[in-house]
């Protein structure tokens, strides 16, 4: 069973910092394109940051939004997504979803074929 | 970037009804890269269609999508209690993936 447990979140200033982590489990991490998606209260959901599978582990891609500020990364051998956000905004206050990326193709031809439950991020001071 | 529009926003009906749910983009989705996902409050996300019709695993078949170019449907044949919901599509044609704002299907 895929399982995808976010960890991470909580109460940061703005300006601040927080680092996000996703311990995956059930399937080959390695070999999965993993991503971010995050929900602001009240609003739909926005894909945030990829990054990709074996052979591809160094590929990332970044929501304009994020850019600059937000950095993904990956430790295969503790099956373990991150994703290190600073100089955070107000507007980055959401519900933020680990998900396992799916596709016969390369970025940006994949769908999310799982989730995680979320971790929240207040952005306040 | 591909807007995906989603209608109607919220759609009132009682179990055992026909929901149709909509979602359309601002420029044609090549080799029907959408998928639909179902959110409930404090549970993941689940993916329901991927590739504009083809069922997730474990999805009912009172589940199926339709649709080309740029007009889509998500269509629930009968309404179990548990269906109920809110509905996104999504698009992965082309960067930034997207998705619609939403369909919010309640009970009637």
């Amino acid at each position: 069973e895929v399982q995808l447990l976010e960890s991470g979140g909580g109460l940061v200033q703005p300006g601040g910092s927080v680092r996000l982590s996703c311990e995956a489990s059930g399937f080959i991490f390695s070999s999965n394109a993993m991503s971010w998606v995050r929900q602001a209260p009240g609003k739909g959901l926005e894909w945030v940051s990829t990054i990709g599978g074996s052979g591809a582990a160094g590929s990332t891609q970044y929501a304009d939004s994020v850019k600059g500020r937000f950095t993904i990364s990956r430790d295969d051998s503790k099956n373990t997504l991150s994703l290190q956000m600073n100089s955070l905004r107000a507007e980055d206050t959401a519900l933020y979803f680990c998900a396992k990326d799916r596709g016969s193709g390369s970025y940006p031809n994949h769908f999310f074929d799982f989730w995680g439950q979320g971790t929240l991020v207040t952005v306040s001071s | 970037e591909i807007v995906l529009t989603q209608s109607p926003g919220t759609l009132s009906l009682s179990p055992g009804e026909r929901a149709t749910l909509s979602c359309r983009a601002s420029q044609r989705i090549s080799s029907s890269y959408l998928a639909w996902y179902q959110m409930k409050p404090g549970q993941a996300p689940r993916l329901l269609i991927y590739g504009t019709s083809s069922r997730a695993t474990g999805i009912p078949d009172r589940f199926s999508g339709s649709g080309s170019g740029t007009d889509f449907t998500l269509t629930i044949s009968r309404l179990e209690p548990e269906d109920f919901a809110v509905y996104y599509c999504q698009q992965y044609a082309n960067s930034p993936r997207t998705f619609g704002q939403g369909t919010k299907v309640e009970i009637k």
